[in-house]
């Protein structure tokens, strides 16, 4: 069956240092791909998508990485701030599906000062 | 913010009894998909509306059941609550011709005790 999962629970990163989250998909079909952020009491806010035909996207600070062949998802976060500090979830939906996201379980992210 | 609203914020039910939480999409979107999230777990897709009708479903029993009005606003019904209901109810509003971009509400917060 299909099943989106991130690679760490955890990730403790410094102020100023580059983040990056992994994220592994099973399913071959998967054609769409989200990262969100979810701060403590709040909804998934989306941060940047990538399409199965593109390897890499790049938005203000994040990129993500997408490789095909392994089926794996990376999130990095360029000069990472206290603010950045949430749970991050990859969703993914394939063409098929595409009325729904399956999501992984996630990974804090803690900023240290 | 992403616009979409969610009602009531918090709530408590005792197991057997019914519960109805509500949501306002974003402004032109006129798709809506609702989530379950236990905690420390991803967001699971219950089902989505559109042209007011179920429109795709998740691995939810009969007693989730939904509604979609003219306005595109939305509620989740759930029947005969169980302990394990006790979660965030999340609500993401889309337009359909890219119902895999959604954005989600801050939720409602569930606990059946």
């Amino acid at each position: 069956g299909e099943s989106v999962g991130l690679h760490l629970p955890t990730l403790s990163v410094q102020e100023g240092d580059n983040s990056i989250i992994n994220c592994a998909y099973s399913n071959s079909a998967s054609d769409y791909f989200i990262w969100y952020k979810q701060e403590s009491g709040k909804g998934p806010q989306f941060i940047i998508d990538i399409r199965s035909n593109m390897d890499k996207r790049q938005g203000q600070r994040v990129t993500v990485l997408l490789n095909k062949t392994v089926k794996h998802l990376s999130l990095q976060i360029a000069a990472t701030q206290p603010g950045d500090s949430a749970v991050y979830f990859c969703a993914e939906n394939s063409h098929s599906n595409d009325y729904k996201l399956s999501f992984g379980a996630g990974t804090t992210v803690t900023v240290r000062a | 913010e992403t616009g979409v609203t969610q009602s009531p914020t918090h709530l408590i039910k005792t197991r057997g009894q019914q519960v109805t939480l509500r949501c306002s999409s974003q402004s032109g979107h006129n798709t809506v998909s609702w989530y379950q999230q236990a905690l420390g777990q991803g967001p699971q897709f219950i089902f989505q509306y559109y042209r007011e009708e179920e429109n795709g479903r998740g691995n939810f029993p009969p007693r989730f059941s939904g509604l979609q009005f003219p306005n595109y606003s939305s509620e989740l019904n759930v029947n005969a609550l169980e302990l394990d209901d006790s979660a965030l109810y999340l609500c993401a509003s889309s337009f359909q011709v890219t119902k895999n971009i959604q954005y989600f509400g801050a939720g409602t917060r569930l606990s059946v005790l």
